[in-house]
């Protein structure tokens, strides 16, 4: 069984830097984009980061580029988006989510998703 | 704004037939996917490819695309289907952007 547990999140301050993770289980890591989704209070999903299977392909939202920086361990099977200088507006839920295509630098459908970390930015 | 534009709330009578739709430049030269999101729930894929069901989903959902615009159809909606759908693509030819549609909400009556 496909598990996504994410971790990391919390109450920070604007300007701050937080970082969060992805434990993942149940298929080969290292074979699979992965991505970071989240979701505004009352908002709806928007997706902010992928990373291919062995990192040579990575992108990110307009809105987040240059403050957040995704990342991946295919030894630990884990995933990582490191958040600088975090704003209001980044006040979501995160989810990791697995990509559908195998070994492959293009994004595609987002198989598999964790429940989420909460970040809440506010002083 | 999105690139890809949903209607923001559809309803449907319990048991009847209901089509979500999802328009974009992007769908040119990309499948859109459909994802399913309950509150309180993480988001769960519904459709992706051509056409193709995601793993456990019920065959009650299908897809469909013509042009520019792609459409998630439920026939015989049931209680449970009642979630926020969103679909979500390729950004034009970029190998390595997402977007996602702004969201519909369906509400079974």
């Amino acid at each position: 069984e496909v598990q996504l547990v994410e971790s990391g999140g919390g109450l920070v301050q604007p300007g701050r830097s937080l970082r969060l993770s992805c434990a993942t289980s149940g298929f080969t890591f290292e074979d699979y984009a992965m991505h970071w989704v989240r979701q505004a209070p009352g908002k709806g999903l928007e997706w902010v980061a992928g990373i291919s299977w062995n990192s040579d392909n990575i992108g990110y939202a307009d809105s987040v580029k240059g403050r957040f920086t995704i990342s991946r361990d295919n030894a630990r099977n884990s995933l990582s988006l490191q958040i600088h200088n975090l704003r209001a507006e980044d006040t979501a839920f995160y989810y990791c989510a697995k990509d559908i295509l195998i070994a492959t630098r293009r994004f595609s459908s987002l198989e598999h998703w964790g429940q989420g970390t909460l970040v809440a930015v506010s002083a | 704004s999105s690139e890809l534009t949903q209607d923001p709330a559809v309803s449907v009578a319990l048991g009847q037939t209901v089509r979500i739709t999802c328009q974009g430049d992007t769908l040119r030269s990309n499948y859109a996917s459909w994802y399913q999101k309950k509150p309180g729930q993480a988001p769960q894929l519904v459709m992706y490819g051509k056409y193709n069901r995601a793993s456990g989903i019920p065959d009650r959902f299908s897809g469909s695309s013509s042009g520019l615009t792609a459409s998630l159809t439920i026939t015989g909606a049931q209680a449970e289907d009642e979630a926020d759908y969103y679909c979500g693509s390729r950004r034009d030819s970029s190998d390595n952007h997402v977007v996602f549609g702004g969201g519909t909400r369906l509400t079974v009556l």
